[in-house]
């Protein structure tokens, strides 16, 4: 089944304690991105990857670092969580092409306390 | 960068009428518009989009519509059903692609019995 997983899906942590939250996805997708979504706010750009071993900020990438150095995984990293990184994340993946269709994960519920 | 408003917030109709959503952007330079789905506790889903070549586009009950001249477009969905209830998100590019989606902050729609 050609999905995107996130793991973990919810997460409470304290200010400052490094955490990952991983993203993979099985359908050879070049392009992988990150968004984190607020209310009101509604979904803001992290970070993407256009392919393995490249990468550009979104507009939101203050906090956050990001690798790619497999095709296949894309995680996020918060070297040092603040509670305003309280959010829920969702990760995306897409074959460039005619069709630009966004396929999200379930996404990842992260409170910062 | 681009500017991306959405409305109405929250919008209640009857089941059976139609829905709009209005979105606005900044940059005359964006050419490509999808708009995406979210249901309560999932993941946004694409329903439709569309580039800047084109000035409608449909999809059963389901149409949007560009205004290149004042930079707007609108998500119509007709014969409105219970399943239609989400949050909807209009998003900008431009560049064509996915790569660097602008967002709105999203309309939450209630189709009542």
């Amino acid at each position: 089944e050609a999905q995107v997983t996130q793991n973990p899906r919810y997460l409470i942590t304290v200010t400052g304690k490094k955490l990952t939250v991983t993203c993979s996805q099985n359908m050879n997708h070049e392009y992988m991105s990150w968004y984190r979504q607020d209310p009101g706010l509604g979904l803001r750009q992290i970070y993407y990857s256009m392919n393995v071993e490249v990468t550009d900020k979104g507009d939101v990438p203050e906090g956050y670092k990001v690798s790619r150095k497999e095709k296949r995984n894309f995680p996020l990293i918060l070297e040092s969580p603040s509670p305003n990184q309280t959010s829920l994340y969702f990760c995306a993946s897409s074959l460039p092409g005619a069709s630009w269709e966004l396929f999200f994960g379930e996404g990842s519920r992260l409170t910062v306390l | 960068g681009e500017n991306v408003e959405q409305h109405p917030s929250t919008l209640s109709v009857q089941e059976g009428d139609s829905a709009v959503i209005k979105c606005t952007y900044s940059d005359s330079a964006s050419n490509y518009f999808p708009w995406y789905k979210q249901e309560l506790g999932k993941r946004p889903q694409l329903i439709i989009d569309i580039r800047s070549n084109v000035g409608e586009k449909k999809d059963q009950r389901i149409a949007v519509t560009l205004n290149k001249t004042a930079k707007h477009f609108s998500l119509h969905i007709t014969e409105t059903q219970p399943e239609d209830s989400a949050v909807y998100f209009c998003a900008a590019s431009m560049d064509g692609t996915a790569s660097k989606l602008t967002f709105g902050t999203g309309t939450r729609l209630q189709v009542t019995l």
